[in-house]
């Protein structure tokens, strides 16, 4: 089967630094989102990665590795706004998205 | 104008009901989605449609049936729900169901099934 994990629930401190994990087994890779979803709004785009390493865009990165089948999202300089779940998602053989039940970040002043 | 709208954003049903759920988006997709999203749970695909033609059924119940009458409007069609059917109903557009396929998404709709 197909199958996405990433942590249910995570804590940090404003203006610090937290990395979100997502481990993927699939049928196939053909790219993997990240997506951020505050409470009772729509998931809202990050970040695309289809290459091993690094995609920085602000104070946000991410990161691959095909081989381990392993990615992580990256938050820097924490803001209270960025409280909410972030959704990893990889697109399979099929071009089908497969959704990870999403982790949510509890930011604390 | 926003991207993906979706209405009613709230929806209190009785299980003999019949109601719909509306989506439009305005971005051009040739590609629109119906999930559904419960606590703690990875987000459900329930229908796909490409260029109108519906692509993907995932073992949706009967209860549920979408329509798509052009590439920018999309309608899920409940009848007959359970309370297990209580949920987020989200609605998502993409430019196409193959290659580089970032999804678009409306509000949702919170459906709840006395």
């Amino acid at each position: 089967g197909q199958n996405i994990d990433q942590p249910t629930e995570m804590t940090a401190t404003e203006g610090a630094i937290v990395q979100i994990n997502c481990t993927y087994q699939t049928s196939g890779f053909n790219g993997l989102f990240w997506y951020q979803q505050h409470a009772g709004e729509a998931p809202t785009f990050l970040s695309y990665n289809v290459l091993d390493g690094l995609e920085e865009k602000g104070r946000f990165s991410s990161f691959l590795s095909r081989s381990k089948g392993y990615s992580y999202l990256l938050l820097k300089e924490l803001q209270m706004k960025d409280s909410a779940s972030y959704l990893c998602a990889v697109t399979d053989s099929n071009y089908q998205l497969i959704w990870g039940a999403g982790t949510k970040l509890i930011i604390k002043p | 104008e926003t991207g993906v709208t979706q209405t009613p954003r709230h929806l209190v049903m009785g299980m003999t009901n019949k109601k719909s759920l509306k989506c439009e988006q305005h971005l051009g997709h040739n590609a629109m989605y119906w999930y559904k999203q419960s606590a703690k749970k990875p987000l459900e695909l329930m229908f796909v449609y490409s260029l109108e033609e519906r692509v993907e059924n995932n073992s949706v119940p009967s209860r549920f049936s979408p329509e798509c009458p052009n590439s920018s409007h999309l309608f899920l069609h409940l009848h007959t729900l359970q309370p297990e059917d209580s949920a987020l109903y989200l609605c998502a557009s993409s430019r196409g169901t193959s290659d580089y396929n970032e999804q678009f998404f409306g509000p949702g709709t919170r459906l709840t099934v006395l």
